[in-house]
C-alpha cells in the first residue's frame, strides 16, 4: 500500500463521545499534518508534527488532541465536540527539506457531530 | 484575513480550450506556491508548484505563472479535458521546508463542458 491512508472515511459521533481519527503514511516522510476543511472555507492547518515533535498548534481547541507515536502514524483524538466541528479532516505528509514543500494528502475523514 | 485568495468560486470552460485559474496572495514571506486538484470525496492531489525564484513552471498541459510584484499566480491548463473538472486549490508556503504547512485558498471549481 502506498501514499497516505486515513481511517475511518466517515464518522458520526455525539457530543459526549470520544473517538480517534487515524492516519498512516507509506512515503517515508518526516512531517505529518492535520488539516480541517469546513464548507466554503479554505483548508485550515491544525497541527504539524516534524520528526515526531509537534511544531505548530494554531490555537486549535483542546477538544482536539493529536498524537504522533512515530513518523508513519498520526492520530487525532476527539472528545466533547460541537456540531460546528463537523467537517472533512485531512491528514497530509511531506519530507521536511528546505525548498521542498509538496504535501501529500489522504482521502480524509468526513466527521459529523450530532 | 485571508492570505491566499481565489476570487473565482467557479469557472466554466469548453473542452479543448484554455483554462486559466487565478490566485492572489498578501504575505510577502511566501516563497513557494503549489496547485492542488480535488475530486469529490477525495483528498487534494498535488499538481504543480513553483518557487519564488522562477516566474514559470511547465509540466505537460499545466503551466504555472508567478508575478511576484503583483503577488499573483495563475494556472493554465491547455487543452482542457473533461477529467480536469475538479476543485483547484492554490497554496503557499513561507519556507522552512514542510514544517510550516501550507496556506490554502478557498478553491475554484473548474467545469469543463463538452
Amino acid at each position: 500500500e502506498t501514499g497516505v491512508t486515513q481511517t475511518p472515511r466517515h464518522l458520526v459521533m455525539g457530543m459526549t463521545n470520544k473517538k480517534s481519527l487515524k492516519c498512516e503514511q507509506h512515503l517515508g516522510h518526516n512531517a505529518m499534518y492535520w488539516y480541517k476543511q469546513s464548507a466554503k472555507k479554505p483548508l485550515e492547518l491544525m497541527f504539524v508534527y516534524s520528526l515526531e515533535e509537534r511544531v505548530e498548534n494554531n490555537s486549535v481547541p483542546s477538544r482536539f488532541s493529536p498524537e504522533c507515536p512515530n513518523s508513519s502514524h498520526l492520530f487525532l483524538h476527539l472528545h466533547t465536540l460541537q456540531p460546528e466541528d463537523s467537517a472533512l479532516y485531512l491528514c497530509a505528509s511531506s519530507q521536511w527539506t528546505p525548498g521542498v514543500t509538496e504535501a501529500f494528502f489522504g482521502q480524509g475523514t468526513r466527521l459529523t457531530v450530532v | 484575513d485571508q492570505q491566499v485568495k481565489q476570487n473565482s468560486p467557479s469557472l466554466s470552460v469548453q473542452e479543448g480550450r484554455i483554462s486559466i485559474l487565478n490566485c492572489d496572495y498578501t504575505n510577502s514571506m511566501f516563497d513557494y506556491f503549489l496547485w492542488y486538484k480535488k475530486y469529490p470525496a477525495e483528498g487534494p492531489t498535488f499538481l504543480i508548484s513553483i518557487s519564488s525564484i522562477k516566474d514559470k513552471n511547465e509540466d505537460g498541459r499545466f503551466t504555472v505563472f508567478l508575478n511576484k510584484s503583483a503577488k499573483h499566480l495563475s494556472l493554465h491548463i491547455v487543452p482542457s479535458q473533461p477529467g480536469d473538472s475538479a476543485v483547484y486549490f492554490c497554496a503557499a508556503s513561507a519556507g522552512g521546508g514542510g514544517a510550516d504547512g501550507l496556506t490554502f485558498g478557498k478553491g475554484t471549481h473548474l467545469i469543463i463542458q463538452p
